[in-house]
């Protein structure tokens, strides 16, 4: 039941950019509540890539960034790398039903 | 470093009930730390070709959180002397079909380590 959509790909060439956008709603990311984004390589477990939409987790190169707006967010990838080739998701909370966390449809993002 | 690794039946009959486990390592689940500061310990699935799904969590004082739509059905729990917690959930069928993993969940609420991941299939 994701109520945060994002596009199902987004693709480009080595040392381009590449942004995937994470929209939600009024009771989530535009309540105020913070957006996290996470990569997944494949065949492997969801890795934490960008926390409190735009702060950088360990180890991950200043080559992804993210923002966010009133009820959206986005992941930016610039100098895009064969190794970026992956699933992205976008994660939040959503205060309806009585609160649950929710991640994003997921984007792949594929290297040319 | 903290460290989470799933455990448990991967394959359930339909209409039965799944058991995970998750070991964690390199914190205490009784640790003394303030409860406002200590992490929660959740489960999140994942279809395959699908997306990410959370179902629920533990925190530090025990209470669990659950996705609504799977309330009634699932149940974490917390062994602190083994230093694991569980999810068991009731009544599986082929939607419940998916990667299964643990994670911590920190007061800021992202979700950081995971586990590597349980596949559980729902087969007579």
């Amino acid at each position: 039941q994701s109520v945060l959509t994002q596009p199902p790909s987004v693709s480009g060439a080595p040392g381009q950019t590449v942004t995937i956008s994470c929209n939600g709603g009024s009771s989530n990311i535009g309540a105020g509540y913070e957006v996290h984004w996470y990569q997944q390589l494949p065949g492997r477990a969801p890795t934490l890539l960008i926390y409190d939409s735009h702060n950088l987790a360990s180890g991950i190169p200043a080559r992804f960034s993210g923002s966010k707006s009133a009820t959206s967010a986005s992941l930016a990838i610039t100098g895009l790398q064969a190794d970026d080739e992956a699933e992205y998701f976008c994660q939040s909370y959503d205060r309806s039903l009585d609160g649950f966390y929710v991640f994003g449809t997921g984007t792949k993002v594929t290297v040319l | 470093q903290l460290h989470l690794q799933e455990s448990g039946s991967g394959l359930v009959r339909p209409s039965e009930t799944l058991s995970l486990t998750c070991a964690v390592s390199g914190v205490s689940l009784s640790s003394s730390s303030p409860s406002w500061t200590a992490p929660s310990w959740a489960w999140i699935r994942q279809p395959p070709g699908k997306g990410l799904e959370w179902i629920g969590y533990i925190y530090s004082d025990g209470s669990t959180y659950y996705l609504p739509s799977l309330r009634g059905r699932v149940t974490i729990s917390a062994d602190k002397s083994k230093n694991q917690f569980s999810l068991k959930l009731t009544s599986m069928t082929a939607a419940d079909t998916a990667m299964y993993y643990c994670a911590s969940l920190g007061v800021s609420n992202w979700f950081d380590p995971w586990g590597q991941g349980a596949l559980v299939t729902v087969s007579s």
